[in-house]
């Protein structure tokens, strides 16, 4: 069982459509990072929250921790084809020494 | 500079080759990271040290033995692998120890994609 569970694992949308991502656990974590990867390449860093309840804005992305720190959403406003890749949030557990934890992935096809 | 870089980028080996990966930072991280990663699944955590130290080895076959020479290098020697060791090596590095207190983020590097024949 994964500790991390992504939702959708795949999406297929088209150019100008929103979008929002879902990272849920049972589990309380003390930070919580989101990356991009494309095919080939490795996880590229896109935001880590720390406060429960935090959002932070990257340009047409929105990261969301929740209150309780056991879940995250991602939301895309008029995705672009260039934001096609796979979408992975990591999680990190208080109390276990900090080990980081991966969410099952989340395939995004943005079509022209 | 937040950059951890890789080599090679391709790899292809013979089951009874000896080859290594390598990985370097230079951000004064204190913990690096292996992952193998399949295609468009999760990378799985392979290794971990921690001030050069090894601290977390996730039942890795022998095959794979990984070497943190200082603190900007991490190698994975690979030894008489096998086809479904084919994948994608990723190296990251995160500024705080394992162990150590707040929080921290992983930058990873491009990786080497790893094909065993």
């Amino acid at each position: 069982t994964q500790l991390l569970e992504q939702s959708p694992q795949f999406l297929s949308i088209q150019e100008g459509e929103n979008l929002t991502v879902y990272c849920n656990s049972s589990s309380v974590f003390s930070s919580l990072q989101w990356y991009r990867q494309e095919p080939g390449e490795g996880p590229v860093l896109l935001v880590t929250v720390v406060t429960g309840g935090e959002v932070k804005k990257l340009k047409r992305l929105t990261f969301q921790f929740g209150d309780a720190r056991k879940d995250s959403s991602l939301h895309i406003t008029a995705a672009q084809p260039g934001d096609t890749g796979l979408y992975l949030c990591a999680g990190e557990r208080v109390n276990t020494g900090n080990q980081f934890y991966f969410g099952t992935g989340t395939s995004l096809t943005v079509i022209p | 500079d937040t950059e951890v870089t890789q080599t090679p980028k391709h790899l292809v080996m013979g089951m009874t080759n000896k080859k290594s990966l390598k990985c370097e930072q230079h951000m004064g991280h204190r913990a690096m990271y292996w992952y193998k990663q399949k295609a468009k699944k999760p990378p799985e955590l392979m290794f971990v040290y921690s001030y050069e130290k090894l601290s977390i080895n996730e039942s890795v076959p022998s095959r794979f033995s990984p070497e943190c020479p200082n603190s900007s290098l991490l190698n994975l020697h690979l030894h008489a692998l096998q086809p479904e060791d084919s994948a994608l090596y990723l190296c990251a590095s995160s500024s705080r120890a394992v162990g150590g207190g707040n929080t921290d983020t992983q930058y990873f590097g491009p990786g080497t994609r790893l094909t065993v024949l």
